[in-house]
């Protein structure tokens, strides 16, 4: 059985500092793995995907994530956080696709 | 547009009555699925398709019912309304089930049951 562990239910920045979510995921195989962004009374938009190609992957809205095997990690990062990132990001892993709990991103101005 | 169509948007149930959450797909997508949102769950799979007439359940099928009949639908009926079943819905779609493509999800179903 597969599952995602996002280790942080809220992390709550300032805006122009730098964000990271934590996920770790577990698998018997190799994983693809997703992260998506939910705002508020909104659907989800996926942000990026890890696929067993480069394991630095960048994504929208200059998020980028890295897919660490040895640490079971699939951390999201950006340099800069804009109050328009406010919202719940998801963390993936396929499949079928199991969902973490979300980590709810809050942004200071 | 091209996406994930869910009707209806809202919907208040009273216990026991049963209902049909409707998704359609028009990219000609092979895997369907559907999930539920409840607070700090994150989205739990209900149940998912890899094409028309294959269905399979997943991590919380109980008091649900799905069917494929077009790669386009992916209907989910649910038998005898409870009020555990107050939750979003979401339904999503992808070219095929493997791993790779993301999911193309639908805007939601807000629903109720008093």
């Amino acid at each position: 059985a597969q599952s995602v562990t996002q280790l942080d239910s809220h992390v709550s920045v300032s805006e122009g500092t730098p964000v990271l979510l934590r996920c770790n995921y577990s698998s018997s195989y190799s994983p693809s793995l997703f992260w998506y962004v939910q705002h508020p009374n909104k659907g989800l938009q996926l942000l990026l995907k890890y696929t067993s190609a480069a394991t630095l992957v960048k994504g929208i809205n200059g998020f980028e994530a890295e897919f660490k095997k040895s640490e079971t990690s699939f951390h999201l990062t950006k340099p800069s956080a804009h109050m328009s990132d406010a919202a719940e990001y998801f963390c993936v892993v396929s499949d079928p696709p199991t969902f973490g709990r979300g980590t709810s991103l809050i942004v200071h101005p | 547009n091209a996406g994930v169509t869910q009707t209806p948007k809202f919907q208040v149930l009273k216990t026991g009555q049963s209902m049909t959450l409707q998704c359609a797909q028009d990219m000609n997508h092979e895997y369907m699925s559907w999930y539920r949102q409840d607070p700090g769950m994150g989205l739990r799979l209900i149940h998912y398709s890899v094409g028309a007439g294959i269905t399979d359940q997943g991590e919380v099928p109980n008091g649900y019912n799905v069917s494929r009949s077009t790669t386009e639908d992916f209907p989910l009926r649910l038998l005898s309304a409870a009020p555990s079943q107050t939750s979003v819905y979401f339904c999503a779609s992808s070219p095929s089930g493997g791993s790779g493509y993301g999911y193309t999800f639908g805007s939601g179903t807000r629903l109720t049951v008093v």
